[in-house]
């Protein structure tokens, strides 16, 4: 079975700083790996996925996520946060033919 | 396309009574799937459907609960009756296919907030 830990249920940082969101995942086959941003009152929007392919995935906003099977890690990054970044973070995991398993969330909080 | 819609945004009802939430997926879409989110167990999975037929219904929490897609354009997910730990957020997605890898994009609504007092 898939399973999706997301390290820290909060991350605070400053503007303009380093985003760093953690996501190791557990499957006993290739999984495909998303992550999706929630805005306040909103549904779940993609952020970017892995399928196949290259490692180093780049989504919208400025975001992107490097898949790493070595360490069954999928952390998403952002090199400059702005205060517009401020949501909750989910990180997924799914195999072929199955629904999605969500992480339990990171609230990533940017101050200026 | 208007996305995912689902009514209604909030519901406030007394414990015991019935609850019908509804979702109307993006046109075309095959798949659509109900979750449930909460501050104590996150983003959980309640059932989903391909082609209107109820595929995984694993996650209901029980038999209060009750899904139905009557069409391709219409679900409802049902709790009779409805207790204060079903507060909660649900949400309603579709998506085109189950996860080909060039169109496995969930796309959600943008859920009802229940209450039950």
């Amino acid at each position: 079975a898939q399973s999706v830990t997301q390290l820290g249920s909060h991350v605070s940082v400053s503007e303009g700083a380093l985003v760093l969101l953690r996501c190791n995942y557990s499957s006993s086959v290739p999984p495909y790996l998303f992550w999706y941003v929630q805005y306040p009152n909103q549904g779940l929007q993609l952020l970017l996925k892995y399928t196949t392919g290259a490692t180093l995935v780049k989504g919208i906003n400025g975001f992107e996520a490097e898949f790493k099977k070595s360490e069954t890690s999928f952390h998403l990054t952002k090199p400059s946060a702005h205060m517009s970044d401020a949501a909750e973070y989910f990180c997924a995991v799914s195999v072929t033919g199955t629904a999605l398993i969500f992480g339990k969330g990171t609230t990533l909080s940017v101050s200026s | 396309d208007a996305g995912v819609i689902q009514s209604p945004r909030h519901e406030v009802t007394e414990m015991g009574q019935e609850v019908t939430l509804r979702c109307k997926p993006i046109s075309g879409h095959d798949y659509l799937f109900w979750y449930r989110q909460t501050m104590m167990r996150g983003l959980e999975l309640l059932i989903y459907f391909n082609n209107n037929v109820p595929i995984d219904d694993s996650g209901m929490p029980e038999d209060r609960f009750s899904a139905k897609m009557p069409n391709a354009s219409f679900s409802t997910l049902k709790i009779q009756p409805s207790e204060p730990r079903d507060s909660a957020v649900y949400f309603c997605a579709s998506s085109l296919e189950m996860f080909n890898a060039s169109t496995d994009t969930q796309y959600f609504g943008p859920g009802t907030r229940l209450t039950v007092l």
